[in-house]
């Protein structure tokens, strides 16, 4: 029978190429934002953070940029490898609720090579 | 090299028999999650613990499901008794005050 689930939202970039994945998060109170990485088979995995305060941080080929007035994330992985394929998801945590975070649906990234 | 432990990996069992899954928090990590993976809903929030009191358990069913920790090394989420419909990958997650959560590999449950 058909199958049904999320429709996860899917990005396909050429090895090499930089990726851009984007996120909208809904709470304006939401002051700490996490991206993770999903493989297949295995748990979301820690990439970046970032604290409301900051609108960019950079780290190792990867960078996310908050911009809170439209309350948008992004991620962007610069030369994308194989390896990067899998699930990204952002997550937020809105202020004075402790680690409670909240995730959103994902990016589905393919790297062709 | 410090990670978060669920076990079992892999559950499949038949409707209405009660099912426990086991998480190993970081150690000094005061803040435990579990949360459910499946295709329709994506990632849920069923509960999560701060220096082991339950602080929110809103996103879980309460009449059959129930999370506790015992002690500062072991989390527990059982369902009694089970459903097909609670077949999901089921994650426990920890992490340290106001600090990201770092995820377990996952208890895959089949409720047949």
């Amino acid at each position: 029978g058909e199958s049904v689930g999320l429709h996860l939202p899917t990005l396909s970039v050429q090895e090499g190429d930089n990726s851009i994945i984007n996120c909208a998060y809904s709470n304006s109170a939401s002051d700490y934002f996490i991206w993770y990485k999903q493989e297949s088979g295995k748990g979301p995995q820690f990439i970046i953070d970032i604290r409301s305060n900051m609108d960019k941080r950079q780290g190792q080929r990867v960078t996310v940029l908050l911009n809170k007035t439209v309350k948008h994330l992004s991620l962007q992985i610069a030369a994308t490898q194989p390896g990067d394929s899998a699930v990204y998801f952002c997550a937020e945590n809105k202020k004075n609720t402790g680690n409670q975070f909240y995730f959103g649906t994902g990016t589905s990234l393919t790297v062709i090579p | 090299d410090a990670r978060v432990t669920q076990t079992p990996r892999h559950k499949v069992t038949e409707m209405g028999q009660e099912v426990t899954m086991r998480c190993q928090p970081i150690l000094g990590h005061n803040t435990v999650f579990w949360y459910r993976q499946t295709m329709m809903q994506g990632l849920e929030l069923l509960a999560y613990f701060r220096n082991r009191a339950p602080l929110d358990d809103s996103g879980m069913p309460k009449d059959r499901f129930s999370a506790e920790m015992p002690d500062a090394t072991l989390a527990t989420l059982k369902i009694q008794p089970s459903e097909p419909r609670d077949s999901a990958v089921y994650f426990c997650a920890s992490a340290p005050d106001r600090g990201s959560a770092f995820f377990g590999q996952g208890t895959r449950l089949t409720v047949v």
